[in-house]
């Protein structure tokens, strides 16, 4: 089946540090998401991302839609310890009606005070 | 408070012994999904609803049933659990054809 590449795996930062992150794809899609799960709890959008080489920010985070559509990056500047979680990326896949999405396999953010 | 609810949050049983874990929303959405999340292979979908009485099969769908007799509930079935069906499991719903999904707060799922 389709794939969602994410990387780094897992991710160990000091507090105040930017952190960068991204998801590759075989595939082309038209829509990019990124949800975070906090420890304990479900995901939660992000961002949404629509538009080849968009480049959308909420806040600290900073997510760009790749040119070639088969790809992805999150950045989060100035890291704080709220950040930690797991960051997912995620496609639409098939018909957007479908509302099926498919998952990266997560990076794990840790930091440290 | 809108909220996507699932029961219960932690349950241990042994194999072969039928379990259902509830799930229901009250934003009144058409889709709803099930999920199970293991370490590195992210969230995969067992099934899902686009409507009341329309399920189908995500990609990870075999010992799992579903259905989706109302509009705001959505139970997933594990008739005879196996121990392979030890994991976090996550409830989604949203609007269909809207991207962002609303995620319960998981059930963790032990079958020993």
């Amino acid at each position: 089946g389709q794939q969602l590449n994410q990387s780094p795996q897992s991710m160990f930062i000091q507090e105040g540090e930017d952190v960068s992150m991204n998801c590759t794809s075989s595939s082309i899609f038209n829509t990019w998401l990124w949800y975070k799960q906090d420890p304990g709890e479900g995901p939660v959008l992000l961002i949404a991302l629509y538009k080849a080489g968009e480049l959308t920010s909420n806040g600290r985070l900073t997510a760009q839609f790749g040119i070639t559509r088969k790809d992805s990056f999150l950045n989060i500047s100035a890291s704080i310890p709220s950040d930690v979680g797991i960051y997912f990326c995620a496609v639409q896949h098939g018909s957007s009606n479908t509302g099926k999405l498919i998952f990266g396999q997560g990076t794990t953010l840790q930091v440290k005070p | 408070e809108a909220q996507v609810t699932q029961n219960p949050r932690y349950l241990i049983t042994v194999t072969g012994k039928k379990l259902t874990v509830t799930c229901s929303q009250n934003m009144n959405h058409e889709y709803m999904s099930w999920y199970r999340q293991d370490p590195g292979l992210g969230l995969r979908q067992i099934y899902y609803s686009m409507n009341v009485e329309v399920t189908d099969k995500g990609d990870v769908p075999e010992g799992y049933k579903v259905s989706r007799k109302e509009k705001r509930n959505f139970p997933l079935i594990l008739e005879s659990p196996s121990p392979n069906q030890t994991s976090l499991y996550f409830c989604a719903s949203s609007y269909l054809g809207r991207d962002e999904q609303f995620f319960g707060p998981g059930t963790r799922l032990t079958v020993l």
